[in-house]
Order: C-alpha cells, then structure tokens, then sequence
C-alpha cells in the first residue's frame, strides 16, 4: 500500500497569515497517461466528516475558498492555506488514489497562534 | 441536496458481525454514475477505506478486510450496507459511508477521491 506522510503533526498560525502542509507519498501518484496526479486534500472539524477540498492536487472542489490551493507533483505536495481564518481551525488529510486501496496520510492540525 | 445518513447498533460483541445501513436521499443510487463506499476512522487514527459498490452490485474491497467484509446495494431503499463479521477491538471506529468518484482500469475498477460524507457513527466492539 501506499504510505502517506504528513508533515508536520500540527501547526499554529496567526490570524491571516499563511499555513502550509506538506503530504508525502511512498510511491508517486502521478499517471503519465491523463498526465495527472491521484492526491485529494481534505478538511476536518470537531465532530464533522470529513470534506473534499482539493482534487488532481490542486483542483479546488465546488465552493471552497481561493485561499486553500494545492501543489506538487508525483511524491511530495502541499496544501496552503494563504491567509488563515477563524474557520478554519481543523484537521487536515491528504489521500492518495492512483492506487487501490486508497490510503490516507496521518493528518496536520492546525489552530489559532 | 445530497444527504448520506448512517444507522446501526453503536456496540457490538467481539467476534460478531457489524451491520450499518447508509440512507441516501437527494440522489437515486441506481442513476448515479458514482460509488458508494465505507470509510473508518478508529480514535486517534487515520481514515481507512473499508470498500465500496456500485449501483449494478459490483463492490471493491481493502485487500486487508477483504476477508470479513460484505457491502451490498439496495436500490428500492436507495441504501447501501456493510456487514464486517468476526470483529475485534481493532474494528472500534467511527464508520462514514460516502458517495465517490472511482475509476476503471482494464481489469478492476478503483475508489478516487471521496465527494460527500455522511456524518458518521461510532461502532464500539466490546463485550
């Protein structure tokens, strides 16, 4: 299976300054023949699911903010968020999908500095 | 608007089987041209893909539960289901069922990235 490395654990940001998390995969998930890499970002708060926010690595899913865009290709990416808010306090999981089964990285949670 | 509602018993005894029952509304399982999979999540751990079904039955499983585990679609009830028997602690998790993007290779088809969740139950395995 693939391994997912999130880096790093958790991390504190000031009000409208910019997080970054780094996701790391064992294997690359880039596909030569769509020319696409097989990562997806995800956002969790306390006791909510889960939520798509970014597929194909940096294609932001229908409704979530310009300010989280994702980056990288074949085994190391990002997810930035360019100017954190209030609301965005929760955990964050990247996932691999170019190789069955799916598998997710271990999570970064971010909070208010 | 798409809604996905687990529902199940919270506590099952170790070596039984683990049945939830995932209600969809907003989207008719058998027009949809997505899957509909489980998801798991133990305290303190990272998510997990249990397996998933399409609308026609076909299902796609974790080779490392692919043993114990049954999905299957009911598609009058626009429900899907899992069964994991013979379960242990290890199985004690918060279970999401969730509508998703998947694709086909020339042998199998595979899950993608997870579009919609439903809110989730806690599934505790203890006598």
């Amino acid at each position: 299976d693939f391994v997912m490395t999130q880096s790093p654990d958790s991390l504190a940001v000031s009000l409208g300054e910019r997080a970054t998390i780094n996701c790391k995969s064992s294997q690359s998930v880039f596909y030569s023949p769509n020319n696409k890499n097989y990562l997806a970002w995800y956002q969790q708060k306390p006791r909510q699911p889960p939520k798509l926010l970014i597929y194909w690595a940096s294609t932001r899913e229908s409704g979530v903010p310009d300010r989280f865009s994702g980056s990288g290709s074949g085994t190391d990416f990002t997810l930035t968020i360019s100017s954190l808010q209030a609301e965005d306090v929760a955990i964050y999981y990247c996932q691999q999908y170019v190789s069955s089964p799916p598998t997710f990285g271990g999570g970064t949670k971010v909070e208010i500095k | 608007q798409l809604q996905l509602q687990e529902s199940g018993p919270g506590l099952v005894k170790p070596s039984e089987t683990l049945s939830l029952t995932c209600t969809v509304s907003g989207d008719s399982i058998s027009s949809s041209t997505e899957y509909w999979g489980w998801i798991r999540q133990p305290p303190g751990k990272r998510l997990e893909w249990v397996g998933s079904v399409y609308y026609s039955g076909s299902t796609y499983y974790n080779p490392s539960l692919k043993s114990r585990v049954t999905i299957s679609v009911d598609t009058p009830k626009n429900q899907f289901s899992l069964n994991l028997r013979s379960v242990t602690a290890a199985d004690t998790a918060v279970y999401y069922c969730a509508r998703h993007w998947g694709y086909c290779g020339s042998t199998t088809c595979h899950p993608g990235y997870f579009q919609h969740w439903g809110q989730g139950t806690l599934v505790t395995v203890s006598s």
